[in-house]
């Protein structure tokens, strides 16, 4: 059974660091495209960008390019997102996506992590 | 603003049927696959819909999509009470290099 299992909600201050995980399993890690959906209270889905498992090969969002950082761990066939300085507008619900190539449709998604950042 | 249009919300009877357009571009959907999601109250979104027309596996056949042009629609017949959820159209676009998501349609049974 595919699986993506996100690390639990996280409760931060402004200006903090943070790395968030989703761990794959039931399937051949490296051979799916992992990305991450943001999602802001009461707000839609955004796309922020996505990662090859098999050659580390990372797309961002232009509204996200240089606000986090998307990276992945083979060996343990989890992928990551990380803020260097969260703000308060972090505050979020964030999925992982699993897709068999870079511009196609999420069959998989993780059951999300909610990160809130306090001013 | 997204570069996908949905309707802000639908509505419908139990047993009627709705449609949720979402409208685009020829650099989304005029030359890209159209996927549908359907997000529940509480839960992470859930794949209904892929390549244009094609369920995902255990979508029953009350739901349908297709694509025209640089629109793309969802069809949900007999509705239930359990179709109430937000529902999102999802694409690539190959100008801007990423994916895209409508703002969603929220669908209330009446």
């Amino acid at each position: 059974e595919v699986q993506l299992v996100q690390s639990g909600a996280e409760v931060k201050k402004s200006g903090e660091s943070l790395k968030i995980s989703c761990k794959g399993s039931g399937y051949k890690f490296i051979n799916y495209w992992i990305g991450w959906v943001r999602q802001m209270p009461g707000k839609g889905l955004e796309w922020m960008g996505i990662v090859s498992p098999g050659d580390s090969e990372t797309r961002y969002s232009p509204s996200f390019q240089g606000q986090v950082t998307i990276s992945v761990d083979r060996s343990i066939n989890t992928a990551y997102l990380q803020w260097s300085s969260l703000k308060a507008s972090d505050t979020a619900m964030y999925y992982c996506v699993r897709t068999r190539y870079f511009n196609s449709w999420y069959e998989y998604w993780g059951q999300g992590t909610r990160v809130t950042v306090s001013s | 603003q997204s570069v996908l249009t949905q309707p802000p919300s639908v509505s419908a009877a139990p047993g009627q049927k709705v449609t949720i357009s979402c409208s685009g571009s020829s650099s989304n959907i005029g030359n890209n696959y159209v996927s549908w999601y359907q997000q529940l109250p509480g839960t992470a979104p859930k794949l209904l819909i892929y390549e244009n027309n094609k369920r995902s596996s255990e979508i029953p056949d009350r739901l349908s999509g297709s694509k025209s042009g640089t629109s793309a629609t969802l069809g949900i017949t007999g509705l239930q009470t359990g179709d109430e959820a937000d529902y999102y159209c999802g694409t690539w676009d190959s100008s801007l290099s990423l994916w895209v998501f409508g703002g969603g349609t929220k669908l209330t049974v009446l």
